[in-house]
């Protein structure tokens, strides 16, 4: 069993660019959500996929927009990049029937926008 | 929406001590209360969770206690150990969206 894994690790952006975050469920997972998490502080809710339709959304702008594939892995997209996006970007899934949200998280990619 | 608040923010222990992570919740239809350990550099993991069907909880060293009534739900560590240190964040979700909303996080401190 493969755990939830997250691409790139690491990148760099200017303003103004886009960028194109991925990730892989855990097996058997078909819920997929997605957390802002800035230096110090507590995951912030983005959006949450299920059979490929967006199903929850937070306190985000459009410019973040997000896509479930029939495998259940997900992207995440940020248009417009501004300096205040640099966090570290959090994929978690979830299982079928469980009943609440028993999120696994994936170690996460860490954006910079300079 | 649900508003989680947690307390303190950071935790400094001796070794062998108990910690104590107290928080909040705003939503009385939050039914399940998960607390999250994560290590520097490393994912969020799940540590011990409570629903609202039960007021108690026990894992080994770790429990978590939750009064419904007063919105409240606090993590205990007992006998702590250097290798608990860490950021620790609660969470709650509202019963239908299941969608966790987190604490801004406890950084604990244990020194040897």
């Amino acid at each position: 069993e493969t755990g939830v894994t997250q691409s790139p690790t690491h990148l760099i952006k200017t303003r103004g660019q886009q960028v194109t975050l991925r990730c892989s469920s855990q097996s058997g997972h078909n819920t997929v959500s997605w957390y802002q998490q800035a230096l110090g502080q507590g995951p912030q809710f983005i959006f949450q996929y299920y059979r490929e339709e967006e199903n929850g959304r937070g306190n985000f702008p459009p410019r973040f927009s997000g896509l479930q594939f029939p495998n259940y892995s997900s992207e995440l997209n940020v248009n417009a990049l501004e300096l205040d996006d640099s966090a570290l970007y959090l994929c978690a899934s979830s299982p079928p029937n469980s009943g609440a949200n028993v999120l696994t998280f994936g170690a996460g990619s860490r954006l910079t926008v300079l | 929406g649900e508003n989680v608040e947690q307390h303190p923010s950071t935790l400094s222990v001796q070794e062998g001590d108990s910690a104590v992570i107290k928080c909040t919740y705003s939503d009385s239809a939050s039914n399940y209360f998960p607390w999250y350990k994560q290590e520097l550099g490393k994912r969020p993991q799940l540590i011990i969770d409570i629903r609202s069907n039960v007021g108690e909880k026990k894992d080994q060293r770790i429990a978590v206690t939750l009064n419904k009534t007063a919105k409240h739900f606090s993590l205990h560590i007992t006998e702590t150990q250097p290798e608990d240190s860490a950021v620790y964040f609660c969470a709650a979700s509202v019963g239908g969206s299941y969608i966790p909303t987190f604490g801004r996080g406890t950084s604990l401190i244990v020194h040897p």
